[in-house]
């Protein structure tokens, strides 16, 4: 059982919708991240919260928008988005290491994003 | 810069055989080593680590050393199941920056 619980599990969207990813731990983890990973290819870096602080943006699009409104609940505001964003969107969680990373992350099961 | 590099995929295996999955990396300073598996239609689950030299990372019968003479960190497992079927990535944390992944290697065990 995974202890990293994201919302939808799937979602198709059209490019002019508006619509959340939703993500929650109850690990106590205070660092916690949003990955975008197309098929047959590592995740990639969006974004790092750490202790509810947005501390790294990997240069993503403005129409992607994150939010911690808390220690255990992370968010992805989606916003016109184009087809080439439809990917699975992976939430993870960890203990705040020295910098951002551990490395030892705890993942969701992801959100399969289609955007039409 | 710093890089992981994992061999082609896909490894195709019947069960009970013996897996190597090679992973060599590029870091500066001493980096942490992770080996990440990811199962079909799931997320990633951290599979096993290691944070120094010769250290041995060890996990459902998974295991791999931190060569850093060879700047390695290859997977091994004596005997694969078909439920080992998945995708495996290898990774590293350079000093005080962020998890970097291989490209993953597909491993598919037959019966």
């Amino acid at each position: 059982d995974t202890e990293v619980t994201q919302t939808p599990k799937h979602l198709v969207m059209g490019m002019t919708n508006k619509k959340s990813l939703k993500c929650e731990q109850h690990m106590g983890h205070r660092a916690m991240y949003w990955y975008k990973q197309k098929a047959k290819k590592p995740p990639e870096l969006m974004f790092v919260y750490s202790y509810e602080k947005l501390s790294i943006n990997e240069s993503v699009p403005s129409r992607f928008s994150p939010e911690c409104p808390n220690s255990s609940l992370l968010n992805l505001h989606l916003h016109a988005l184009q087809p080439e964003d439809s990917a699975l969107y992976l939430c993870a969680s960890s203990h705040p290491g020295e910098g951002a990373y551990t490395g030892e992350l705890f993942f969701g099961e992801g959100s399969r994003l289609t955007v039409l | 810069g710093n890089s992981v590099t994992q061999m082609e995929g896909p490894v195709t295996l019947s069960e009970e055989a013996f897996l190597t999955i090679n992973c060599t990396y590029t870091a500066t300073g001493y980096p942490s080593l992770f080996w990440y598996v990811q199962y079909p239609g799931e997320g990633l689950q951290l599979l096993l680590k290691a944070t120094k030299a010769d250290d041995k990372g060890s996990n459902k019968g998974f295991e791999a050393t931190y060569r850093k003479e060879t700047t390695s960190f290859h997977l091994e497992k004596g005997s694969v199941q078909v439920s080992d079927s998945a995708v495996y990535f290898c990774a590293l944390v350079p000093n005080t920056d962020k998890l970097i992944f291989g490209t993953g290697t597909r491993l598919q065990v037959f019966p």
